[in-house]
């Protein structure tokens, strides 16, 4: 099955550093990735939308200054965290469509990230 | 606006069988789907429905009727590590899913 990666795993970092989260498509081609973030005990939150060569979608009240998103391959989309604060601190999960798939509308997910920032 | 409606908590006994409702409005519709996620981790996919009716996949199935704005995750001979939360998602007339807070189903020996 189609399977999405994400590195780190987890990751600690000072307050006002800058934290870069990788989400790959391992075994297929995607030309849409999401990012969402998690908050505990509360559905996924949509962040951004990430489209392969263009500029992402990012959903209202998500900073996009903050929140820097790179879509440069069809496999690979990044999600970079500026000057991370500790309200930063979260799970931070990633999904891709497989563009050439069957199922074109099934959405993939990885395995997450969860960020502290101390 | 958009809702997804789903019960916050579900018990059920190991080797039972327990189905967990959802309704839904959205802008648009383009299917539907269940997710599994176990604390800590990401959401695994479970189904998709598009169409009106029942899809069976092992042990799990998921029924939906657009006219209603309703589906259901059926779960058959219960194992504890079904113990998990269960998300119903619909997705929108942009593609995007619209999540709800799931479902905690807690599994009882």
């Amino acid at each position: 099955g189609a399977v999405v990666s994400q590195h780190p795993s987890r990751v600690i970092c000072k307050s006002g550093t800058s934290v870069k989260i990788e989400c790959r498509s391992l075994d297929f081609q995607a030309t849409t990735m999401f990012w969402y973030r998690q908050f505990p005990k509360k559905s996924l939150m949509l962040m951004a939308t990430s489209n392969e060569g263009s500029k992402a979608t990012y959903e209202q009240g998500v900073e996009k200054d903050k929140f820097l998103i790179n879509h440069a391959s069809l496999t690979l989309s990044t999600l970079t965290v500026t000057s991370a604060h500790p309200e930063d601190s979260s799970f931070y999960i990633c999904s891709a469509r497989d563009s050439g798939g069957l199922d074109s509308d099934t959405q993939y997910f990885g395995p997450g990230t969860r960020l502290t920032v101390l | 606006g958009q809702n997804i409606d789903q019960p916050t908590e579900m018990t059920a006994t190991e080797g039972a069988i327990v189905q967990i409702n959802c309704t839904y409005q959205t802008s648009g519709f383009n299917g539907l789907f269940w997710y599994q996620q176990h604390a800590g981790e990401a959401p695994t996919f479970l189904s998709y429905n598009v169409l009106d009716g029942l899809e069976e996949k092992g042990r799990f199935s998921s029924f939906l009727s657009r006219s209603k704005g309703y589906s259901y995750l059926l779960l058959k001979e219960l194992q504890m590590k079904d113990s998990a939360s269960y998300l119903c998602a619909p997705m929108d007339s942009n593609y995007q899913l619209i999540w709800g807070a799931g479902t905690k189903l807690i599994i009882k020996p």
